[in-house]
């Protein structure tokens, strides 16, 4: 069975650092990229950028570059989204998903709550 | 970068009625590649449609899409209780990938 399993909660103050990740297992993980995508309130769904796991090349939404690090360990399965220094706007529901190209499952989120 | 307009904001039918949900790309979708996925409060987004037409696997066969270029529909024939919830459609043919920004059904 194919699952993305994603990383618990997180609260964290503003400046702080945090990695989350998104671990593949029930099929081959290097055979499809990983995206990741923001869910908030206000926006919506946003694409943040993906990683193909085999060769660790990644593209970003120029929305977010700059912000966000997205990077992948092949040899344990995982994906990773990191922030060097968050801010209250990171407030956010942050799926994984797998796709190449067709989008057919994704992580069941992690919150991530940025706050003073 | 690809702006999808998603109609109606919201829909309130009953069961067994036939709900269509529009969605218009400001640009053509490159190769048709326009997803359809239910979200519903507190999971993830399910994929329902993938190029335009063709249902993802366990999608009953209520649900249809069609469509091309700009405009694109996903229909659902005959509205169960449990297709209630947020639907959402995304393009995956250009960078950066966008969604619209959803039709909410309601079921009275």
């Amino acid at each position: 069975e194919v699952q993305l399993v994603q990383s618990g909660a997180e609260v964290k103050k503003p400046g702080e650092s945090l990695r989350i990740s998104c671990q593949g297992s029930g099929y081959s993980f290097t055979t499809y990229w990983i995206s990741w995508v923001r869910q908030t309130p206000g926006k919506g769904l946003e694409w943040m950028g993906r990683i193909d796991p085999d060769d660790s090349y990644t593209i970003y939404n120029p929305s977010f570059q700059g912000h966000v690090t997205i990077s992948a360990d092949k040899s344990i399965s995982t994906a990773y989204l990191q922030w060097s220094s968050l801010k209250a706007s990171d407030n956010a529901v942050y799926y994984c998903a797998r796709h190449g190209p067709t989008w057919d499952y994704w992580g069941q989120g992690t919150l991530v709550t940025v706050s003073s | 970068e690809i702006v999808l307009t998603q109609s109606p904001g919201n829909l309130s039918l009953s069961p067994g009625e036939r709900a269509t949900l529009s969605c218009r790309a400001s640009q053509s979708v490159s190769n048709d590649f326009l997803g359809w996925y239910q979200q519903k409060p507190g999971q993830a987004p399910r994929l329902l449609i993938h190029g335009a037409s063709s249902r993802a696997s366990g999608i009953p066969d209520r649900f249809s899409g069609s469509g091309s270029g700009t405009d694109f529909s996903l229909t659902i024939s005959r509205l169960e209780p449990e297709d209630f919830g947020m639907y959402y459609c995304q393009q995956y043919g250009s960078s950066p990938l966008t969604f619209g920004g959803g039709t909410k059904v309601e079921i009275k």
